[in-house]
């Protein structure tokens, strides 16, 4: 079974702080996702990864970055928290085109 | 310009019923569409639809792809309170970059007993 990773289920940070999610992958996938959550907006794509160190901008990627070091690891970084990314973050891998997209069971980060 | 729309956005039941969710979606050169369920935690695929007209099932839930119309649903047979999620429709365009699929707002089904 593909395995997907976030290294926290909750956490709860103050504005201005710089906060790293992270997302671990077991199944030698191309593509890494990063979503943000909200009630009545669905899934937003904030930032896509296709390789190692290669990543393209979702339709969200305002105050945040990422970073793709190993191609297990997806690393969704923002520079300096505000009270507007609080929401639930998943994060989602698959093997390329066609392909069925499988997810961590999501951080939900708190600013205060 | 949301590119994938489901309704309703809302759903309560009772055990037993049989419900069905819509998932509309206005894509150019069309790949794949996708059911997942979300319960409090990740969202586990149920189905992917290529084609026209061939029934997806599992268990009580099956799906159904409508090209032309450019709608599918899902529905759900004879509900239990295990159901009760949130039902997101994705779609996959070939154009599109990498994989990167739209996503609906999802329907919130509540199944009580």
């Amino acid at each position: 079974d593909v395995k997907v990773t976030q290294s926290s289920r909750y956490l709860v940070k103050r504005t201005g702080e710089k906060v790293f999610l992270e997302c671990v992958q077991d199944m030698d996938h191309e593509n890494m996702f990063w979503y943000r959550q909200d009630p009545g907006l669905g899934l937003r794509l904030i930032y896509f990864s296709y390789d190692v160190k290669m990543k393209e901008k979702g339709d969200i990627p305002e105050g945040y970055s990422v970073s793709r070091e190993k191609k297990e690891r997806f690393s969704l970084i923002l520079e300096s928290a505000s009270t507007n990314q609080t929401s639930m973050y998943l994060c989602a891998s698959s093997l390329g085109r066609g392909n069925i997209q499988y997810f961590g069971a999501g951080t939900r980060l708190s600013v205060l | 310009e949301d590119k994938v729309v489901q309704s309703p956005l809302s759903l309560v039941v009772h055990e037993g019923d049989t419900v069905t969710l819509n998932c509309s979606y206005e894509v150019t050169n069309f790949r794949s569409l996708l059911w997942y369920k979300q319960e409090k935690k990740a969202p586990t695929f149920l189905f992917m639809l290529t084609s026209s007209g061939i029934e997806k099932k599992s268990g009580r839930l099956s799906s159904i792809l409508d090209k032309k119309e450019l709608f599918s649903i899902l529905n759900i047979t004879a509900t239990q309170t295990g159901d009760s999620a949130i039902y997101l429709c994705a779609v996959e365009s070939r154009g599109s970059t990498l994989g990167r699929l739209y996503f609906g707002r999802g329907t919130q089904l509540t199944v009580w007993p």
